[in-house]
């Protein structure tokens, strides 16, 4: 099956500092990725969705400047989660929608904690 | 909104059928019912979908009401390794939205 990569799987970082995460499609080509939070013993509730070559759009309630999301090829998006702060700490998982088959496939998640 | 309600909670014995339900009522005629897993710290895990007929993959079954309204997911031999929370989702097959998950079903494998 079709296979979406995260890295890292784990980072921590201090508060004040900015985070990358990286979204990979390694088989097929995404149009559009999703990106989802996921707090302790919550569901996944989605964040923003970025298509290729054009701006985010972003769930309500959801910073656009803090969480910077890049979609600038068809198999990669980064969620840039900017001057962190330790209610950031959260479990990050991305999937992308396949440009052929238009099925979606998640990623295994990255936790982020920020101290 | 989840569009979808399911127990917080089952336990199942190791070795016997998990049986877990979901309720779709207001789902409509092109939504697909969707099965995914979350084991801890992990990614979801895709199961199973099906729009009106049963299906049957290597991993579950899935029971579709016929007026659709509900269904059950069937993990036929649960081990320990499917403890995990499951989520049921409605949405239009390879669709461009995202899924929208609810809280989902805690399932604790007993040995």
């Amino acid at each position: 099956g079709a296979v979406v990569s995260q890295h890292p799987s784990r980072v921590i970082c201090k508060s004040g500092t900015s985070v990358k995460i990286e979204c990979r499609s390694l088989d097929f080509q995404a149009t559009t990725m999703f990106w989802y939070r996921q707090f302790p013993k919550k569901s996944l509730m989605l964040m923003a969705t970025s298509n290729e070559g054009s701006k985010a759009t972003y769930e309500q309630g959801v910073e656009k400047d803090k969480f910077l999301i890049n979609h600038a090829s068809l198999t990669l998006s980064t969620l840039t989660v900017t001057s962190a702060h330790p209610e950031d700490s959260s479990f990050y998982i991305c999937s992308a929608r396949d440009r052929g088959l238009r099925e979606q496939y998640f990623g295994p998640g990255t936790r982020l904690t920020v101290t | 909104d989840a569009k979808t309600t399911q127990p917080p909670s089952m336990d199942c014995a190791e070795g016997r059928a998990a049986n877990l339900p979901c309720n779709h009522s207001t789902i409509s005629g092109n939504e697909y019912v969707y099965w995914y897993r979350q084991i801890h710290s992990q990614g979801p895990q895709y199961i199973i979908h099906g729009l009106k007929n049963n299906e049957t993959n290597e991993m579950a079954s899935l029971i579709i009401t016929e007026d659709r309204k509900s269904s059950t997911l069937i993990l036929p031999h649960a081990t320990l390794r499917d403890t995990a929370v499951y989520y049921c989702i409605v949405r239009v097959a390879l669709g461009g939205q995202n899924f929208v998950f609810g809280p989902g079903t805690r399932l604790s494998v007993l040995p």
